[in-house]
């Protein structure tokens, strides 16, 4: 079974701070896929980043970056000098391979409020 | 617009109606994804397609759902006797074959309320 978990329920930070968001992730796969999407209050579903299994490289994009830690199992996402822009749901979700490549497995999010 | 689009963006139903929604995935697109989303949670899996051949059904997707991609191009998602536990978020999304390079990209979703 695959499952990802955000303890963070709720952070809510002011403008121009640097905001950490959690993952743990489970898989029994090898290889397998994970995903960050962003909901604003909008409803749609904003894909922001995939990082593969066998590539444990952090990523940084502008002010977004990502830490892939397979040791444990965490992917954890950081937003450097927050705007109030940045407020949304943050998911962290999960893709495995071989017969579980169809679905994503999501954690229950965290509402990240940028305040100004 | 060429992202994933679903209609209608709300709707709000009488228990035990019967509702329709429809997607429009990304054209090249030859997987398409139905998700559920209830208030608080994250997306769950309910069933998707790869062309028009609907490959996997979450056990989420009780008789009174049906959904169909005649012709692998949108796809229509009908909730039959609607109840109040069916008010939720439905999203579509698409994608490519998975490969190490593929994500889904998701719709605006709609939302039903069952009163």
């Amino acid at each position: 079974a695959q499952k990802v978990t955000q303890a963070q329920t709720e952070i809510s930070v002011v403008e121009k701070e640097d905001v950490t968001l959690d993952c743990v992730y489970e898989t029994r796969d090898t290889t397998y896929y994970l995903f960050w999407y962003k909901q604003p209050p909008s409803g749609e579903l904003v894909f922001l980043i995939r990082r593969n299994s066998f590539d444990e490289q952090n990523e940084i994009s502008g002010r977004y970056s990502w830490n892939f830690q397979k040791s444990t199992s965490s992917f954890n996402f950081t937003i450097t000098a927050s705007q109030v822009v940045d407020s949304a749901v943050y998911f962290c979700a999960l893709r495995g391979s071989g017969g579980s490549n169809y679905k994503l497995t999501f954690g229950k999010g965290t509402l990240l409020t940028v305040n100004p | 617009d060429t992202g994933v689009s679903q209609n209608p963006r709300h709707k709000i139903t009488k228990r035990g109606q019967n509702v329709t929604f429809r997607c429009d995935p990304i054209s090249e697109h030859n997987r398409l994804y139905w998700y559920r989303q209830t208030l608080g949670q994250g997306p769950e899996f309910l069933t998707y397609f790869q062309n028009e051949a609907q490959l996997e059904k979450s056990r989420l997707l009780s008789d009174r759902f049906s959904a169909e991609r005649p012709k692998g191009s949108f796809s229509t998602l009908e909730i039959q006797r609607t109840e109040q536990g069916d008010s939720a978020m439905y999203l579509c999304a698409s994608s490519l074959l998975p490969s190490r390079n593929t994500e889904a990209f998701f719709g605006q979703g709609t939302r039903l309320t069952v009163v």
